[in-house]
């Protein structure tokens, strides 16, 4: 079945590394999103791509660096730069019509 | 600048009653598309129904339907029969214009509880 995968579930950070969250789809969607959320928030955006090899930043992005190599992969680098990590981040990928919003099942990422 | 807002933190309805969850939003685009999303504990994001801005009719899914009142730039959810399992965090969410990535704009979300 076709859908979004987001690995690891949990991550777990010690201060100062880096760490990838991946995200891949086999949906053939073209756009697609990072989004951070922190307890009892909505989501916000961090980085968005909407064609191989181009993205652009989101509202929060400082921190964070992505690439987009491949159509079906759009991975997630939460830097030591990024100064509070801990939070559940979720993928998202887009077709062009209108409902077509797909939601991976997101990975937790804590700073230990 | 665009914006969603829910000033609904927190609802508690009784189960087989109806219920609607606020949401508002602020755009100077004329085309836009509204979501609502359900996110149950266990994190993921579920689409519940969607309205386009030019559409006429209220969109409707089962349970579901938004009252959409585009002069007062609302979009309430509506969920009729309430069950247990309705208990999850409801998010409002915007299409921005597709010039700008045809991102999604989060309202904070309402908490629903569902009481037996």
């Amino acid at each position: 079945d076709g859908g979004i995968t987001q690995s690891p579930k949990y991550l777990f950070r010690k201060e100062g590394q880096n760490v990838t969250l991946s995200c891949e789809q086999n949906l053939n969607h073209d756009a697609m999103y990072w989004y951070r959320q922190d307890p009892g928030q909505g989501l916000r955006l961090i980085y968005y791509s909407q064609i191989v090899n181009d993205f652009q930043k989101g509202d929060i992005a400082e921190g964070y660096s992505v690439s987009r190599e491949k159509k079906e992969s759009f991975p997630l680098t939460v830097t030591s730069a990024q100064k509070n990590p801990t939070a559940f981040y979720l993928c998202a990928s887009r077709t062009g019509i209108n409902y077509g919003y797909t939601f991976g099942s997101g990975t937790r990422l804590t700073v230990v | 600048a665009q914006k969603i807002t829910q000033t609904q933190p927190g609802m508690f309805v009784q189960e087989k009653e109806a219920v609607t969850l606020d949401c508002t939003y602020d755009t100077s685009d004329q085309s836009y598309g509204l979501f609502w999303y359900k996110q149950p504990s266990s994190g993921e994001m579920i689409f519940l129904i969607y309205q386009g801005s030019y559409d006429e009719q209220n969109a409707t899914e089962g349970r579901y339907s938004l009252n959409f009142q585009k002069a007062r730039k609302s979009a309430n959810l509506v969920i009729s029969a309430s069950q247990l399992g309705d208990s999850a965090m409801y998010f409002c969410a915007m299409r921005e214009g597709w010039s700008q990535g045809g991102k999604l704009i989060f309202g904070q979300g309402t908490e629903l509880s569902v009481k037996p």
